[in-house]
């Protein structure tokens, strides 16, 4: 069956460090997509990346960067000189592609507070 | 499009009485989703539909819940009877499968807080 850990529960940053959330998945899929979702304050789920387990480039946005290393099964998120709205709860999910649709098994979620 | 749409956006109710969530996906999504997300268990799938169609239930809880969709463009999820331990964030969401696989991501609407007292 398949499993996201997010072993990070709380992490506290100063504004404008750098801060990396890390997501360990486990699967017996050969092909799945791992995704990023944010969840704010205001509560509703914010769509951040899909990436399918047969690109393992890193991909860049902004501020915000990803690193999946399928050796280690990880699919890690870093923010670049965070800011106070980057305060959220962030959530690594996995769906495997027998699912059909996005059946999504999620993580934990990391609280991330990004003080001034 | 508005996105999914989910009503309403909060509910209280007493125990023992029935709840209904409802839930509109987007137009031309396939597959329709009911997440549950509470501060033990984190957020976690209830029941998907693939064109109306009950596809994977063993995530609803007990008997006590029940999920229908009697068309493409309508989804409810319900609680009979309701118990304090049902108060959660109930979240709903669809997405479209092409040829080559799921779309790119599960679209959320903005979910139904409920609390049973």
């Amino acid at each position: 069956a398949q499993k996201v850990t997010q072993a990070q529960t709380e992490i506290s940053v100063v504004e404008k460090e750098d801060v990396t959330l890390d997501c360990v998945y486990e699967t017996r899929d050969t092909t799945y997509y791992l995704f990023w979702y944010k969840q704010p304050p205001s509560g509703e789920l914010v769509f951040l990346i899909r990436r399918n387990s047969f690109d393992e480039q890193n991909e860049i946005s902004g501020r915000y960067s990803w690193n999946f290393q399928k050796s280690t099964s990880s699919f890690n998120f870093t923010i670049t000189a965070s800011q106070v709205v980057d305060s959220a709860v962030y959530f690594c999910a996995l769906s495997e592609v027998w699912n059909a649709g996005n059946m999504l098994t999620f993580g934990g979620g990391t609280r991330l507070m990004v003080k001034p | 499009d508005a996105g999914v749409i989910q009503s309403p956006r909060h509910e209280v109710t007493e125990m023992g009485q029935e709840v209904t969530l409802r839930c509109k996906p987007i137009s031309g999504h396939d597959y329709l989703f009911w997440y549950r997300q509470t501060m033990m268990r984190g957020l976690e799938l209830l029941i998907y539909f693939n064109n109306n169609v009950p596809i994977d239930d063993s995530g609803m809880p007990e008997d006590r819940f029940s999920a229908k969709m009697p068309n493409a463009s309508f989804s409810t999820l319900k609680i009979q009877p309701s118990e304090p331990r049902d108060s959660a964030v109930y979240f709903c969401a669809s997405d479209h499968r092409g040829t080559g696989g799921p779309n790119t991501e599960a679209f959320f609407g903005q979910g139904t807080r409920l609390t049973v007292v």
